[in-house]
């Protein structure tokens, strides 16, 4: 199975920072990552598919790149709704699997 | 699109449960569904894809163990759940794919396997 792994596990910012979330997969995964939001108590929502893809209703200060096992989410100015668990998740190879999770906290 | 899981509960190791997710909103027959599970207070661990011609892929965790299937007259996913072990308690969610993404996710049922 692709193994993918999520940098920094905990991340604390304040409102109006840039916050990047990286994610590294064992091997080459051709873009074919998504991003997903979980707010506290809730079930995941899409974000970002193949690796930059904005998903309907998504703010644009939400913005996925890179290529090949590097990929990252970045948010540009923080607000508090964006106070969540952030995934990212391989679709390249089955079984379809997820990183650990970036908690993401107000500082 | 709605998504609506029913079905967990609280069941002893080595026995069964079935869930199921009524969907609504779109053309259910025409998209694969996935389920996806979540124990308390960790990650996320993929389950099982059905496409819209019924194909099937599971988790090597699950394999043999649980079943997906659909019912596309009644617009129904389900997931048989057999042998379960104390690993398997989680939020189990349903989700329609998007781009083969799990794009559109239900709210999850609980699932809890103890003696």
């Amino acid at each position: 199975d692709i193994q993918m792994t999520q940098s920094p596990a905990s991340l604390s910012a304040s409102l109006g920072e840039t916050v990047t979330i990286e994610c590294l997969a064992s091997e080459d995964i051709y873009s074919n990552l998504a991003w997903y939001q979980q707010k506290p108590g809730k079930s995941p929502q899409l974000l970002i598919y193949y690796a930059n893809s904005l998903n309907d209703g998504v703010p644009s200060r939400f913005s996925g790149s890179g290529s090949g096992t590097q990929y990252s989410l970045k948010i540009n100015s923080l607000q508090s709704e964006d106070v969540s668990i952030y995934f990212c998740q391989q679709n390249y190879d089955s079984p379809p699997t997820f990183g650990g999770g970036t908690k993401l906290e107000l500082k | 699109v709605q998504l609506v899981e029913s079905g967990g509960g609280l069941v002893q190791p080595g026995k069964s449960l079935k869930l199921s997710c009524s969907a609504s909103g779109f053309t259910f027959s025409s998209y694969g569904m996935h389920w996806i599970r979540q124990a308390p207070g960790k990650g996320l661990d993929w389950v099982a894809y059905i496409s819209s011609s019924s194909g099937t892929v599971y988790a090597d965790a699950v394999k043999g163990r649980f079943t997906i299937s659909r019912d596309n007259a009644k617009n129904t996913l389900y997931l048989q759940l057999n042998s379960l072990k104390s690993e398997d308690t989680a939020i189990y969610y349903c989700a329609r794919s998007f781009f083969h993404y799990p794009g559109y996710w239900g709210q999850g049922v609980m699932v809890t396997v103890s003696s």
